[in-house]
């Protein structure tokens, strides 16, 4: 149980685009997921914390206008990278967090941007 | 100062070996903690929840020190499957539900 789906597990855009990317909890619900960035050899670093119908918290330093998150159900969340550019190639991870349980979270396999 | 602080390694060790990660972090409010593997380019996996009075699974070993806010692991009979990057990570009221990862320790295990 508890399984995290991403997609896409990888993707390459120009500059300028946008990319979509959608965490999903497969076999639970989820009413907090959590988006993470991690850049090579550094930790996970907090980027928002998404609660099912409401708005997303972001962390100090996270741009909310151009890392969009919706997360209109108990299963989905979705984070829009806007007018990419090739400082946000990087490892983008979702995370999601049982109702049922307290701090234990479970991870979806990632998304790898990478912006030419 | 980072809030949860490792030793970044890499650690190189034979088959078999035992080696132990260190982890401190700063807040002292810190309420749950954890240690989670990543391997590379992989998502983390929670290798298992650090309890004050120290807890094992199997090869593992975990401990807590509340007084000087460090946490350590233990592995015993390396494998080389245990070659990945640790990471300490701590949760904190102030950081609601989210988890504060430290950078990681990478581990080598060789035959």
């Amino acid at each position: 149980g508890a399984v995290v789906s991403q997609h896409p597990s990888w993707v390459i855009c120009k500059s300028g685009t946008s990319v979509k990317i959608e965490c999903r909890s497969l076999d639970f619900q989820a009413t907090t997921m959590f988006w993470y960035r991690q850049f090579p050899k550094q930790s996970l670093m907090l980027m928002a914390t998404s609660n099912e119908g409401s708005k997303a918290t972001y962390e100090q330093g996270v741009e909310k206008d151009k890392f969009l998150i919706n997360h209109a159900s108990l299963t989905l969340s979705t984070l829009t990278v806007t007018s990419a550019h090739p400082e946000d190639s990087s490892f983008y991870i979702c995370s999601a967090r049982d109702r049922a349980e307290t701090y234990e979270q479970y991870f979806g396999p990632g998304t790898r941007l990478t912006v030419t | 100062r980072k809030e949860v602080e490792q030793d970044p390694g890499p650690f190189n060790v034979p088959e078999g070996a035992t080696v132990a990660f260190n982890c401190t972090y700063s807040n002292s409010a810190s309420q749950s903690f954890f240690w989670y593997r990543q391997d590379c380019r992989k998502e983390p996996k929670l290798l298992m929840s650090v309890y004050s009075s120290g807890n094992e699974d199997g090869r593992f070993t975990a401990q807590l020190n509340r007084a000087s806010q460090y946490i350590s692991l233990l592995i015993r009979d390396s494998k080389l499957s245990d070659s990945a990057t640790y990471l300490c990570v701590v949760n904190h009221r102030q950081a609601g539900t989210a988890l504060i990862f430290g950078k990681g320790t990478t581990l080598s295990v060789s035959s």
